[in-house]
């Protein structure tokens, strides 16, 4: 079992549609979360951190269930712009730092 | 502010040649670490270093090997280029490596090919 799974996708929306993906995580002893977005051949770029209380910025909400162990993003009134790889982050520390990346979630959002 | 700067951006190579992937940020960050990224896969981590003097390998470390001379640098070499190495590779930095959630600066990539 991978440490981060993401659903690969694809996600096929249309503008203005309310997207959500989630991200499960294997390890209790994670401390922080994170969802980065990259674009088709470009580097990832920080989004957005998870806390545990959820956070929200503009029309992107992140969740964090420790007891289930998934952090979730959605985004409400999705652009065009919107499409790209969302890649899950978790950090955890056992002895060792160790961030982990999920493979990504592909969105489309289509006119 | 130019953050992490990678070449280079593409490269083709042979089987057997060896080249060295250079990085380079300007943030005064500590911690410099490598990526390599494949189709259906995350980003996995090759080697990093958390100072100047001190490497450390990752999880994909077979093949490769870093130095870090300044806090600037951190070069990638490929000792013996194989077909399996071609890939995508991520240079990155951050303020520290711990887990205080520092955001993670990449590079742009550099897109390896080896025929």
């Amino acid at each position: 079992r991978k440490e981060v799974e993401q659903d690969p996708g694809p996600f096929n929306v249309p503008e203005g549609a309310t997207v959500a993906f989630n991200c499960t995580y294997s390890n209790s002893a994670s401390q922080s979360f994170f969802w980065y977005r990259q674009d088709c051949r470009k580097e990832p770029k920080l989004l957005m951190s998870v806390y545990s209380s959820g956070n929200e910025d503009g029309r992107f909400t992140a969740q964090l269930n420790r007891a289930s162990q998934y952090i979730s993003l959605l985004i409400r009134d999705s652009k065009l712009s919107d499409s790209a790889t969302y890649l899950c982050v978790v950090n955890t520390y056992t002895g060792g730092f160790k961030t982990i990346f999920g493979a990504g979630t592909r969105l489309f959002v289509k006119a | 502010n130019a953050g992490v700067t990678q070449t280079p951006k593409f490269q083709v190579l042979k089987t057997g040649q060896s080249m060295t992937l250079q990085c380079a940020q300007d943030m005064n960050h500590e911690y410099m670490s490598w990526y390599r990224q494949d189709p259906g896969m995350g980003l996995r981590l090759i080697h990093y270093s958390v100072g100047a003097g001190i490497t450390d390998q990752g999880e994909v470390p077979n093949g490769y090997n870093v130095s870090r001379s300044t806090t600037e640098d951190f070069p990638l070499r490929l000792l013996s280029a194989a077909p399996s190495q071609t890939s995508v590779y991520f240079c990155a930095s951050r303020l520290t490596g711990g887990a205080s959630g520092n955001t993670i600066y990449f590079g742009e990539g550099s897109w390896l090919t080896v025929v």
